[in-house]
């Protein structure tokens, strides 16, 4: 079991730039997270799949966010004419029954907009 | 809406203190609480979890009650190590399995040898 796995691990982009992160959670995990984290806070919730089904989004996914999990695998979070206000740590998240339903967490990926 | 409220920081102990760090509570259903933890350069780790009221949960020395009275889940280490400091974060979840988890701002611990 390799973990939740977040690439890229650091981005910096210029604003207006789009950029796209991703995720692969645990093996079998069908549940995904992704949660936003900036200096001095705690992450805040943006959005969970089920399987390929989304299932919740946060008013905070404003429309220049998306994310897919097309396969119920591997998930990616684009966001589009990034803003220096996107600038945070963005975490990925996967649970299952099988793992007691504790949701275990990525590393993160940096993304500084200048 | 569901929060979660934690003690000011960062706190700074020297080793072997007792620690105690507060963590209180406002949900719209019955919670189930956690304590997660991140130490340097890592992503963030379950710590401990209760699920229901005057759980206790545990782990590598630390420990948090569930208070419903108090709607409270303060973490405690009755000695702790410089391999301790990281930045400890209280949340929630409302719901079940496929809850989100709401987090507090997080707290830092600095142990000094």
């Amino acid at each position: 079991d390799t973990g939740v796995s977040q690439n890229p691990r650091h981005k910096i982009t210029k604003r207006g730039q789009n950029v796209t992160f991703r995720c692969d959670p645990i093996s079998e995990h069908n549940r995904l997270y992704w949660y936003r984290q900036t200096l001095g806070q705690g992450p805040e919730f943006l959005t969970y799949f089920q399987n390929e089904a989304q299932l919740e989004k946060s008013r905070l996914l404003s429309d220049r966010f998306s994310a897919e999990r097309p396969k119920g695998s591997f998930s990616t979070l684009e966001i589009q004419r990034t803003e220096q206000g996107d600038s945070a740590m963005y975490l990925c998240a996967s649970s299952s029954n099988l793992s007691g339903n504790t949701i275990y967490f990525g590393e993160g990926s940096w993304l500084t907009v200048v | 809406g569901d929060s979660v409220t934690q003690m000011e920081g960062p706190v700074t102990l020297s080793e072997e203190a007792f620690l105690t760090i507060n963590c209180t509570y406002t949900a719209t259903g019955y919670p189930s609480l956690f304590w997660y933890v991140q130490y340097p350069g890592e992503g963030l780790q379950l710590l401990l979890k209760a699920t229901k009221a005057d759980d206790k949960g545990s782990n590598k020395g630390f420990e948090a009650t569930y208070r419903k009275e108090t709607t409270s889940f303060h973490l405690e280490k009755g000695s702790v190590q410089v391999s301790d400091s990281a930045v400890y974060f209280c949340a929630l979840s409302v719901g079940g399995a496929n809850s989100k988890l709401t987090f507090g701002k997080g707290i830092t611990l600095s142990v000094r040898p």
